[in-house]
This record gives C-alpha cells, structure tokens and sequence, in this order.
C-alpha cells in the first residue's frame, strides 16, 4: 500500500493478556522501527529491523516485549503479560535507506493499547 | 544520554500571529535534525528536516526552523498561523555517529498548538 498499516487500531487487554501488534512497512522498506507513545509524551524507541535482522532492540522496557520480522516485511510486537503501565500507542515507522541522506521515515497511525 | 526538549506544552495562539515553537537537544556531536506534526487522529508527518548546508530549512505550509549549532537548538517559526495548523508537533534528533548507527529517532514530548479562528 501507500503507507504503514497497523493492526489493531485499537486494542483494549486484560491485565496480564498477551498481546500482538502488527505492522505492514510500505513496500520494499528495508528499515522498520517500532516506537511506544504513552500520553502526553514524544515517541520513544522500543526497537529496529534492518530486513529480517533485529540490529537494536535497546528500547524495549522488559523481557515481556518482543518483536519480529521473519521474512523482512511484516513486523509483530508482541507484549506478554500487559501490565497498566503498558497503555500507550505503539508506533510503527518504516524508511529505505541507501538512498543518501534525503531518506525519511513513514509513521503508521499506531495501535492504541489500553490494559484495564 | 542523549536528550530533546521542547520548552513550550501548549501554546495557544489567534489566526494570523506569528509562532515559535522551541527545540533543544543535548549530544554534541552531528546530529540530524526533524520536526513533525500530528493532526488530530491522523498520523506523524513529516515537516521539514536539516542534515547539513544552510542553517535556515524551510517545509512544508510555511513553516521553517533554523539549525544554531552553539546553541543546540533547532526552533520551528511560521509567521502567520492558521486555524488548520491546530495540532501536535514534535521535535526530533537522529544521531549520526559511526556503525551501528541505526537511525533511530530521539523525540521530545511534544507541544500543543491550539489556533482560535
């Protein structure tokens, strides 16, 4: 498609619920972030994907966030467990890079995730 | 740890005036500099970017940022706001340092533009 896909829009779990997250890239982006954006709040880096390789995942907040891209397009986060602290919207951006320095990144519209 | 902060939270302005939104960050190394903005539902876009050469960027709907490097600021302007320019707007820092430079992006938390028609 045109842009970043994410799915669910909206997603509302249990406290202790797993959780997943789906981000479709725009076409033929090699890099793929995901970002949490708690309320009130700027983004912040959860964890990237170069292709199918998970080259930095620093940001995730616990071993209960996990991510994926097994075939270096669709991505997952996956939270285990959800906790309240856990409610934010999960952010998905994906860019090309190799193409100089005038590449850019497309936001998803988010999943806004609220654990009750 | 590197840092972006944004001084103002909200802001609320009538049509017409002249706005200033401020940017910090903290890394004294080379730094890509991105302001975005959300509209109410919508998702982030990009406004303008600064990587290198003139200091002075300019955007997309009139609006511009100035890059002073002594200062560590990246400060967006626009001389007349209108009332569609109501949303959120974030600043953001990409480090540009070395390998394993995954381009990741350092947000701030944001500053709320309200514009009274």
């Amino acid at each position: 498609g045109a842009g970043v896909s994410q799915s669910p829009r909206y997603k509302v779990a249990k406290r202790g619920q797993d959780v997943a997250l789906r981000c479709d890239p725009i076409s033929g982006h090699v890099s793929l972030f995901w970002y949490q954006q708690a309320l009130g709040q700027g983004p912040e880096f959860l964890t990237y994907f170069q292709n199918e390789a998970q080259l930095d995942k620093s940001g995730l907040p616990s071993d209960r966030f996990f991510a994926e891209r097994p075939e270096g397009s669709v991505s997952t986060l996956k939270i285990q467990r959800t906790q309240q602290e856990d409610s934010a919207v999960y952010l998905c951006a994906s860019s090309t890079p190799g193409q100089g320095v005038d590449y850019g990144y497309t936001f998803g519209s988010g999943t806004r995730l609220t654990v009750v | 740890a590197q840092s972006v902060s944004q001084h103002n939270h909200h802001v609320i302005l009538s049509e017409a005036a002249s706005l200033e939104l401020g940017c910090n960050y903290s890394y004294g190394g080379t730094v890509n500099l991105f302001w975005y903005v959300q509209y109410p539902g919508q998702h982030l876009q990009l406004l303008l970017k600064y990587f290198s050469g003139d200091p002075l960027v300019k955007g997309i709907k009139g609006f511009e940022a100035e890059f002073i490097k002594s200062k560590f600021s990246f400060n967006l302007r626009k001389p007349s706001v209108q009332w569609s320019d109501t949303a959120e707007y974030f600043c953001a820092v990409r480090i540009t340092h070395g390998s394993g430079n995954t381009g990741k992006l350092i947000f701030g938390q944001g500053t709320t533009l309200q514009v009274k028609p």
